[in-house]
């Protein structure tokens, strides 16, 4: 079955460092990728997403690029502010199934920037 | 987009009893998920809510459980019947709204003593 693997927080920055959080992924076809971030007390919200090899999702300052080859979505930014404290949450989603497009979500980093 | 309200935001409850959440979307829309975030957890799939036919129950999760209504496209209800301390969780209803997109709602804090 699909499954996602994400690295295990919680990851400690200190503001304008570099955040990468690796995401790896195994499933048949072609799925679509997507971020989702959870701030404190929030729902989930998308921040990014890409649907084929190659594409590259943006958002926010956050970017992330299909790579099927590595069967990876790593979500990157350049300078991290204290606002973006938050879980995100890789996810894959196969777009031609009978029952639904269903999320399938990997465990989840927590990001904590430090002024 | 989709615009998604839960009710209610958070509940403390005794166990043996049940808890019903609601979901309500601004727009008509076909599919509704229902997921379970236990604490410090991912998010695990309840079931998938089709208006006017049975919910669609993952592995694991079984109706006498979560029982699941969606009398229209905006609407649907998760119960969490026969509660125990296993159940404290958030609960979230997600929609289908574009393409191949999900949109979640605020959740519900479930607290079972």
């Amino acid at each position: 079955g699909d499954s996602v693997t994400q690295m295990e927080g919680p990851v400690t920055l200190s503001e304008e460092a570099f955040l990468t959080i690796n995401c790896t992924y195994t499933a048949t076809g072609y799925p679509s990728l997507f971020w989702y971030v959870q701030y404190p007390g929030e729902g989930l919200q998308l921040l990014l997403k890409a649907t084929k090899a190659d594409d590259k999702g943006s958002n926010k300052g956050f970017e992330a690029t299909y790579r099927k080859e590595t069967t990876s979505f790593h979500l990157e930014k350049g300078s991290v502010q204290v606002s973006d404290s938050a879980v995100y949450f890789c996810a894959l989603c196969h777009v031609y199934k009978a029952a639904g497009n269903k999320l399938t979500f990997g465990g989840g980093t927590r990001v904590l920037v430090k002024p | 987009s989709a615009v998604i309200s839960q009710k209610p935001s958070r509940d403390i409850c005794q166990r043996g009893t049940s808890l019903t959440i609601q979901c309500q979307v601004d727009s008509q829309v076909t599919m509704m998920f229902w997921y379970r975030q236990q604490p410090g957890q991912s998010l695990t799939l309840i079931a998938t809510a089709n208006q006017g036919s049975e919910a669609t129950y993952e592995s694991g999760f079984v109706i006498d459980k979560f029982p699941i209504s969606r009398p229209n496209l905006t609407f649907s209800t998760l119960t969490v019947s026969n509660l125990s301390p296993e159940d404290s969780s958030i609960y979230l209803c997600s929609v289908e709204a574009g393409w191949n997109e999900q949109f979640f709602g605020p959740g519900t804090r479930l607290t079972v003593l």
